[in-house]
């Protein structure tokens, strides 16, 4: 089945500085998703992108749909306490797969030192 | 997500209990689902399902059932729960749309432990 690779894993960063994250997948997708968990709640979407080469901002998130459909990645900029918390970029539909299904990595944990 | 209320949002039980999870959503959304989550793994798909009655396998539904009776309610059950069914659980909501993929909503969570 298809499989992203999510990284970093984990990251510290000081309060203010820029974070960048990415995904990578071995198959092409149809949409790529960012998510945010924080502790004791479900996945919040952040961001969705469904062109390939498409680059959408929310607030200080960036995130960019790789133009080989395989890959995207996530950057914060100016970081503060409150985006501490484990991001979930996620793929949704692609070549033998429905259009709802998800394929989710497995998590990038941020911790923000003030 | 609110519009995504799971209930309960912890339970710890023992193994061989019946649980029940349920899921309610105000999204007005055609299509729901049910996750697991477990440290290291991140979410995996159990159930899910496009219309009220309609139920479809996902990547892990051994030892779970599930149950649509009504459009807005989507229900997880263990019938004879085991400790590796420890785990978070989360309910999610789509719209089915059109021309677009619909991304998926998230409930809060069940945080489930068996002994």
């Amino acid at each position: 089945g298809q499989q992203l690779n999510q990284s970093p894993q984990s990251m510290f960063i000081q309060e203010g500085e820029d974070v960048s994250m990415n995904c990578t997948s071995s198959s092409i997708f149809n949409t790529w998703l960012w998510y945010k968990q924080d502790p004791g709640e479900g996945p919040v979407l952040l961001i969705a992108l469904y062109k390939a080469g498409e680059l959408t901002s929310n607030g200080r998130l960036t995130a960019q749909f790789g133009i080989t459909r395989k890959d995207s990645f996530l950057n914060i900029s100016a970081s503060i306490p409150s985006d501490v918390g484990i991001y979930f970029c996620a793929g949704q539909g692609g070549p033998g797969a429905g259009s709802y299904q998800l394929t989710f990595g497995k998590g990038t944990k941020l911790s923000v030192i003030p | 997500d609110a519009d995504v209320t799971q209930t309960p949002r912890n339970r710890i039980t023992k193994t061989g209990k019946r649980i029940m999870l349920e899921c309610s959503q105000t999204k007005g959304h055609d299509r729901m689902y049910w996750y697991r989550q477990d440290p290291g793994l991140g979410l995996r798909l159990i159930y899910y399902s496009f219309d009220v009655k309609d139920i479809n396998k996902g990547e892990i539904s051994d030892g779970y059932s599930v149950s649509r009776q009504a459009q807005a309610k989507f229900s997880l059950s263990l019938e004879s729960a085991i400790p590796n069914q420890t785990a978070l659980y989360f309910c999610a909501t789509s719209d089915s749309g059109t021309g677009v993929n619909q991304p998926q909503h998230f409930g809060d969570g069940t945080r489930l432990s068996i002994l």
